[in-house]
């Protein structure tokens, strides 16, 4: 078991740009979590799927964010559009239904310029 | 909604003394979890310990122990005999255990801890 990873690790793009991030979960785990964390802060919650199915999405989600998990394994989280304020660390995070122990990826550190 | 709070935004201990993370947490659920990430500079998240809403006894993983007070709405990280591997951003999180929420954590901002040698 290689843990969550998460790809790329750094990614800078050009303000207006699209990007996007994929999570590989732990294979049993069937909840996926995203999160977002800024310089100084702890993560905040973004999105969270139960195999396929995304079950929440936080306010912070603006239309311009979309996360999917198509086959219930990895995940994607897309930003279109993208503007200085999306510049964070983008976690991801998987755990077994049952359990409550999110494992946490290395995270995807985004910097728009 | 849930909220952490964690006023210590930084903390000195020396090596093989215990120290002790505050935290405090608002809840209107009737069932929570609290857990404790450690992330050293590297950025990973790492999971330390978890105490149920309605354990009555302190949880402990080796080292840590989560002091929970639940009529002060505190749970507390206690790290015995401190390594200076053990220098890092700890943060307390909480996750309501019903509905359709359960599992999303809600983290505190998070206290430096630094170990002299």
């Amino acid at each position: 078991d290689t843990g969550v990873s998460q790809d790329p690790r750094h990614k800078i793009t050009k303000r207006g740009q699209n990007v996007t991030f994929r999570c590989d979960p732990i294979s049993e785990h069937n909840r996926l979590y995203w999160y977002r964390q800024t310089l100084g802060q702890g993560p905040e919650f973004l999105t969270y799927f139960q195999n396929e199915a995304q079950l929440e999405k936080s306010r912070l989600l603006s239309d311009r964010f979309s996360a999917e998990r198509p086959k219930g394994s990895f995940s994607t989280l897309e930003i279109q559009r993208t503007e200085q304020g999306d510049s964070a660390m983008y976690l991801c995070a998987s755990s077994l239904n049952l359990n409550y122990e999110q494992y946490f990826g290395p995270g995807t550190r985004l910097t728009v310029t | 909604a849930q909220k952490i709070t964690q006023t210590q935004p930084g903390m000195f201990v020396q090596e093989k003394e215990a120290v002790t993370l505050d935290c405090t947490y608002d809840t209107s659920d009737q069932s929570y979890g609290l857990f404790w990430y450690k992330q050293p500079s590297s950025g990973e998240m790492i999971f330390l310990i978890y105490q149920g809403s309605y354990d009555e006894q302190n949880a402990t993983e080796g080292r840590y122990s989560l002091n929970f007070q639940k009529a002060r709405k505190s749970a507390n990280l206690v790290i015995s005999a401190s390594q200076l591997g053990d220098s890092a951003m700890y943060f307390c999180a909480t996750s309501n255990e019903g509905g359709t929420s359960y599992g999303k954590l809600t983290f505190g901002q998070g206290t430096i801890l630094t170990v002299h040698p």
